[in-house]
């Protein structure tokens, strides 16, 4: 079975300060791909990175950035500089990687980001 | 590309009643997914299309819950008798083969009183 796990139910920062969202996964699967989504309050989920499982470079698009460890079971997001825009629900999900299955998502429970003016 | 869009938003319903929701998936999109969030929890898949075939069903999906996708093209879920704890927001997505990330619709808020 697999389950990812976000112990961070909420962070609050202030702005330009930098932050890191955890993401801890279990899966049995060798192949398989990880995403964070973000959920700000309109509710709308917007697709923000997959990372597949046998690519462990780490990615940064603009003031965000990922590090996957394998050897940890992990896909951290960091915000540099963060603005009040920023300010919404992050998941962390996992999928399996079969073209011949369905590769549902499984979600983590969230973490609530807040970023203060 | 238009995105995922989901029809209605909001639904507000009686105990017992019947409800519906319509998903149309972004167009090229084959594959097809329904997923229910309720309040400070992520999403929980409920079902998966491939084209029109319904290839998937979560446990969580009772007796009391249906979806089809005629055509391969729209989706509806309808959920009989409901119950308060049906109460929740239902979420679509759709993918295209050969790209695992998946696009959600805005969601259908339901509230069931």
């Amino acid at each position: 079975a697999q389950k990812v796990t976000q112990a961070q139910t909420e962070i609050s920062v202030v702005e330009k300060e930098d932050v890191t969202l955890d993401c801890v996964y279990e899966t049995r699967d060798t192949t398989y791909y990880l995403f964070w989504y973000k959920q700000p309050p309109s509710g709308e989920l917007v697709f923000l990175i997959r990372r597949n499982s046998f690519d462990e470079q780490n990615e940064i698009s603009g003031r965000y950035s990922w590090n996957f460890q394998k050897s940890t079971s992990s896909f951290n997001f960091t915000i540099t500089a963060s603005q009040v825009v920023d300010s919404a629900v992050y998941f962390c999900a996992l999928s399996e990687a079969r073209e011949t299955s369905g590769s549902r998502l499984t979600f983590g429970e969230g973490t609530q980001l807040t970023v203060n003016p | 590309d238009t995105g995922v869009s989901q029809d209605p938003r909001h639904k507000i319903t009686k105990r017992g009643q019947n409800v519906t929701f319509r998903c149309d998936p972004i167009s090229e999109h084959n594959r097809l997914y329904w997923y229910r969030q309720t309040l400070g929890q992520g999403p929980e898949f409920l079902t998966y299309f491939q084209n029109e075939a319904q290839l998937e069903k979560s446990r969580l999906l009772s007796d009391r819950f249906s979806a089809e996708r005629p055509k391969g093209s729209f989706s509806t879920l309808e959920i009989q008798r409901t119950e308060q704890g049906d109460s929740a927001m239902y979420l679509c997505a759709s993918r295209k083969d050969g790209y695992y990330e998946q696009y959600f619709g805005p969601g259908t808020r339901l509230t069931v009183t």
